[in-house]
């Protein structure tokens, strides 16, 4: 079944340490997006790739990074400079970055201890 | 700046009631999409509807529906005899680059639950 797969769903680390959070897509979609949700708030856009090879910064990149290698893939890494990482992450794609709905994945919940 | 404001916090009905999600947006721009997403409780967004600003119709899809007024500035949802499945977070969302998804503000969502 076509459709995108974050793993894992849960996430523990300990504080100062670097997690990387995995996003594969088999949609053959170009764009692809990681999105925060903090409780009782809306999605926040993080980073987001129209193409392999490349990727933009959206409203709260900080403390984040990105690879686009592959087209199926969209890694994100919350490294120790993210002041306040413990959220729930999802990852989305596109066919391309304009006019086109977004297929999400089941998001991973991230926790920081 | 773009907004998007979904008042209603929480919602809580009982089945076969209809029920209605307010959105209302802010943006400068005379072109734009507005979208719906519903959050059922495994997390994943489950994308319901897409609306350009030119198209100011309502839309019908079985027990939903969709009611957009420039005029207010607001893509109001409604689902109509409301169902225990319905229970979920919904989402409303505008984008202002002609509907680049790199670019979607969303609120803060209204929990709904149905109860039977």
């Amino acid at each position: 079944d076509g459709g995108i797969t974050q793993s894992p769903k849960y996430l523990f680390r300990k504080e100062g340490q670097n997690v990387t959070l995995s996003c594969e897509q088999n949609l053959n979609h170009d764009a692809m997006y990681w999105y925060r949700q903090d409780p009782g708030q809306g999605l926040r856009l993080i980073y987001y790739s129209q193409i392999v090879n490349d990727f933009q910064k959206g409203d709260i990149a900080e403390g984040y990074s990105v690879s686009r290698e592959k087209k199926e893939s969209f890694p994100l890494t919350v490294t120790s400079a993210q002041k306040n990482p413990t959220a729930f992450y999802l990852c989305a794609s596109s066919i391309a970055l304009t006019d086109t709905e977004a297929f999400f994945g089941q998001g991973t919940r991230l926790t920081v201890v | 700046a773009q907004k998007v404001t979904q008042a209603q916090t929480e919602i809580s009905v009982v089945e076969k009631e209809d029920v209605t999600l307010d959105c209302v947006y802010e943006t400068r721009d005379t072109t734009y999409y507005l979208f719906w997403y519903k959050q059922p409780p495994s997390g994943e967004l489950v994308f319901l509807i897409r609306r350009n600003s030119f198209d100011e119709q309502n839309e019908i899809s079985g027990r939903y529906s969709w009611n957009f007024q420039k005029s207010t500035s607001s893509f109001n949802f409604t689902i109509t005899a409301s169902q225990v499945v319905d229970s979920a977070v919904y989402f409303c969302a505008l984008s202002e680059r002609i509907g680049s998804q790199g670019n979607l503000i969303f609120g803060k969502g209204t929990k709904l639950s149905v109860k039977p």
